[in-house]
C-alpha cells in the first residue's frame, strides 16, 4: 500500500525556515515523480513544487527562489526546505506522488509563519 | 500559468439526485504525448485531498461509478450520477500538462 507521511511542520518567525520531510513507502521513490500542494486556512489547494523521475523541479511562483524540492532516494523521503518564510506561506503541506497526476497524497503538516 | 476556472463555486443538491461541476481551462489542456493530464479531487471536510479522476475520464481504484469525467481541450465536466451523502466536501479540478500545475478555485458540494 502506497503511504505517504509528511513531518517537519511547525511555528516559525517571518524570515525564518523550516524543512518538511515526506517519508514514502509502497512504492519506489527514485522511479516515481512527487509533489508538494499546500492549503491556507479556509483556502484552496495550491500547486508549490514538483521534482520529476529525471530530478528536474519546478516551483510554483509565489516560492520560486525561497522553496526547494529534493529528494533522498536511500532514505525513501521527499523534502521541501523553505526559507524567507511569509506570513502568506502559512498552511496545512501535503506531499503527494507523481506530478501529472497527484494520485495518493499523505495526511499534510501545518506551517504556521507569525510573529 | 494556466488558470483553472470552476462553476459553480457552491453546489447544493439533494440525494440520490444527479450533479454536475465544470473546469474551463485558459489553455487547451493536450499534451505533445497525445494525452489531457485534467484530473479531478475530492476533499471531505477534515481530510486530505483524494484523487478520483485522472487523464479527464479515468476513475481510481475504489471511487464508485456513480462519479464519471469527460471533457476534451479546455472544457471538462465532472458528474455525480445520484448523490450520496459521502460525497459531501469540496471538489478541484486540477491540470497536469503544462507547468506550474494549476489547481480550479473548488466547488463546495452539499445536502439541500
Amino acid at each position: 500500500e502506497v503511504q505517504l507521511v509528511e513531518s517537519g511542520g511547525g511555528l516559525v518567525q517571518p524570515g525564518g525556515s523550516l524543512r518538511l520531510s515526506c517519508a514514502a513507502s509502497g512504492f519506489t521513490l527514485s522511479i516515481s515523480g512527487m509533489s508538494w500542494a499546500r492549503q491556507a486556512p479556509g483556502k484552496g489547494l495550491e500547486w508549490v513544487s514538483a521534482i520529476t523521475v529525471s530530478g528536474g523541479t519546478y516551483y510554483s511562483d509565489s516560492v520560486k527562489g525561497r522553496f526547494t524540492i529534493s529528494r533522498d532516494d536511500s532514505k525513501t523521503t521527499l523534502y521541501l526546505q523553505m526559507n524567507s518564510l511569509r506570513d502568506e506561506d502559512t498552511a496545512v503541506y501535503y506531499c503527494a506522488k507523481g506530478t501529472s497526476g497527484m494520485e495518493v497524497w499523505g495526511q499534510g503538516t501545518t506551517v504556521t509563519v507569525s510573529s | 500559468d494556466v488558470v483553472m476556472t470552476q462553476s459553480p463555486l457552491s453546489l447544493p443538491v439533494t440525494l440520490g439526485q444527479p450533479a454536475s461541476i465544470s473546469c474551463r481551462s485558459s489553455q487547451s489542456l493536450v499534451y505533445s504525448d497525445g494525452n489531457t493530464y485534467l484530473n479531478w479531487f475530492q476533499q471531505r471536510p477534515g481530510q486530505s485531498p483524494r484523487r478520483l479522476i485522472y487523464k479527464v475520464s479515468n476513475r481510481d481504484s475504489g471511487v464508485p461509478d456513480r462519479f464519471s469525467g469527460s471533457g476534451s481541450g479546455t472544457d471538462f465536466t465532472l458528474r455525480i450520477s445520484r448523490v450520496e451523502a459521502e460525497d459531501v466536501g469540496v471538489y478541484y479540478c486540477m491540470q497536469g500538462t503544462h507547468w506550474p500545475r494549476t489547481f480550479g478555485q473548488g466547488t463546495k458540494v452539499e445536502i439541500k
